[in-house]
C-alpha cells in the first residue's frame, strides 16, 4: 500500500517561499510513475501544480515562474518549492501519485496559510 | 489550457435516488493515442479526493458499480443510480489528454 504524507510550515510570510516535502512510502519514488502536487484554496476546487518523475518535470504554466519540484532518493521523498507567494497562494497543498492516467493515491494534504 | 465546466455545481438528491453530473470539455479530451482521457474524481468532507472512473467509463477498483461513467468527445456524465448517504461530497471531473491536467469546477453532492 502506497502511503503519502505532506510536511512544512502551516505559515508563510507573503513574499516569501513556500517549501514542502511529501514523503513516499510503500513505493520507490524512482518507479515509472509521476509524483505531483495539487492545490485547493479553502472552500474552492482543484489545481494541478505540477509533477515530477525521474523522467523530469512538467509545471502548470499559470505557476511555471515560482515553481520548483525535487526528489531525494535516499529520503525516498519529493519537495515542492513555490516562490514570492502571496494570499492566494493558501490553500491546503496535496501531494499525489499519477498512475497514468489517473491519481490513484493522495496524502492527507497539508493547510499553507500565506499570511504576515 | 483545457477549460472543464461542471454542471451542475450543487445537487440535493433524495436517498435511494438518482443523481447526474455533466461536465463538458472546452477542446476534445481525444489523445493521439486514441484514448479519452477524462476520470471522475470524489471528495468526501475532510478527506483527499480519490478517483472513481477513469477513461470516462473504467470503474477504479473498489468502486461501488452503483456509479457509472458515460460520454465522448467533449461531453460527460456521472451518474450514480442510488445515493446512499456516503456519497456525500464534492465530484470533480479531470481530463489529463493535455498538461497541464485541469479539474472542474466541482460538483456539491448533498441529501435533501
Amino acid at each position: 500500500q502506497v502511503q503519502l504524507q505532506e510536511s512544512g510550515p502551516g505559515l508563510v510570510k507573503p513574499s516569501g517561499t513556500l517549501s514542502l516535502t511529501c514523503a513516499v512510502s510503500g513505493e520507490s519514488i524512482s518507479s515509472s510513475n509521476w509524483w505531483s502536487w495539487v492545490r485547493q484554496p479553502p472552500g474552492k476546487g482543484l489545481e494541478w501544480i505540477g509533477e515530477i518523475s525521474h523522467s523530469g518535470t512538467n509545471y502548470n504554466p499559470s505557476l511555471k515562474s515560482r515553481v520548483t519540484m525535487s526528489v531525494d532518493k535516499s529520503k525516498n521523498q519529493l519537495s515542492l518549492n513555490l516562490s514570492s507567494v502571496t494570499a492566494a497562494d493558501t490553500a491546503v497543498y496535496y501531494c499525489a501519485r499519477f498512475q497514468w492516467p489517473y491519481f490513484t493515491y493522495w496524502g492527507q494534504g497539508t493547510l499553507v496559510t500565506v499570511s504576515s | 489550457d483545457i477549460v472543464m465546466t461542471q454542471t451542475p455545481l450543487s445537487s440535493p438528491v433524495t436517498l435511494g435516488q438518482p443523481a447526474s453530473i455533466s461536465c463538458r470539455s472546452s477542446q476534445s479530451l481525444v489523445h493521439s493515442d486514441g484514448n479519452t482521457y477524462l476520470s471522475w474524481l470524489q471528495q468526501r468532507p475532510g478527506q483527499p479526493p480519490r478517483v472513481l472512473i477513469y477513461k470516462i467509463s473504467n470503474r477504479f477498483s473498489g468502486v461501488p458499480d452503483r456509479f457509472s461513467g458515460s460520454g465522448a468527445g467533449t461531453d460527460f456524465t456521472l451518474k450514480i443510480s442510488r445515493v446512499e448517504a456516503e456519497d456525500v461530497g464534492v465530484y470533480y471531473c479531470m481530463q489529463a489528454a493535455q498538461l497541464p491536467y485541469t479539474f472542474g469546477q466541482g460538483t456539491k453532492l448533498e441529501i435533501k
